[in-house]
């Protein structure tokens, strides 16, 4: 089976950097990914990680440690429009691209 | 343009309905998806479906079966709907060889009573 944990709860300021972090175990795996869920929208894709190091994608940064199945999502210059919900998830297999969910991180942005 | 779309957007019916949610894609992805998240915000994949492969997730009931009648559409059939099915579901498109990324529709919120 597939198990992926992450803080349910993070609280930062605006402005500052918080980072997001998501350890899993999982019977294949073939990449890292984090999508973004604002209240009542639909999960938005952010970054793809299959390969070990760090990825950046303007604001936002994504790692990966595959000998340590751990990755992270890295935010930098909070913004209030970033408190939202965010998952990581792991595609499990070659063919097919089946996302499995982790338990979603609730960031909330205070000024 | 919306990408991916669904209806409808709200669903409320009674426990042992059936009912059918549809899905289009315009962006001209080969496969397709249905994603249920819970009350907690849990997401959890119920099929990936392209024109060659249907993957079904072992824990899903066999009352839930999509239906594609082309690339760019993959409707959901429930057949006796329980308390248990209220939840949002998604669909969500994405190549089979890569990028990876998938893009999801607005959702369609089912509430059964």
């Amino acid at each position: 089976g597939q198990s992926l944990e992450q803080p349910s709860e993070v609280t930062a300021v605006e402005g500052a950097i918080v980072q997001i972090n998501c350890t899993y175990q999982t019977s294949g795996f073939y990449g890292l990914s984090w999508y973004q869920q604002h209240d009542g929208g639909a999960p938005t894709f952010l970054s793809y990680n299959a390969l070990d190091g760090l990825e950046e994608t303007g604001r936002f940064s994504s790692f990966l440690s595959r000998s340590d199945s751990y990755g992270y999502l890295l935010l930098q210059e909070l913004q209030m429009k970033d408190s939202a919900s965010y998952f990581c998830a792991v595609r499990d297999r070659g063919g097919a691209n089946n996302l499995f969910f982790g338990t979603g991180t609730r960031l909330t942005v205070i000024p | 343009d919306t990408a991916v779309s669904q209806t409808p957007k709200y669903l409320v019916t009674q426990m042992g309905n059936d009912k059918s949610i549809k899905c289009e894609q315009n962006l001209g992805h080969d496969t397709m998806y249905w994603y249920k998240q819970d009350s907690k915000k849990f997401l959890k994949i119920m099929f990936s479906y392209n024109n060659k492969e249907l993957i079904i997730n072992e824990t899903v009931p066999n009352r839930f079966s999509p239906k594609s009648p082309d690339k760019a559409h993959l409707n959901l059939h429930i057949n006796s709907l329980e308390l248990g099915d209220s939840a949002v579901y998604f669909c969500a498109s994405s190549l089979r060889g890569g990028p990876y990324e998938q893009y999801f529709g607005p959702g369609t919120r089912l509430t059964v009573t």
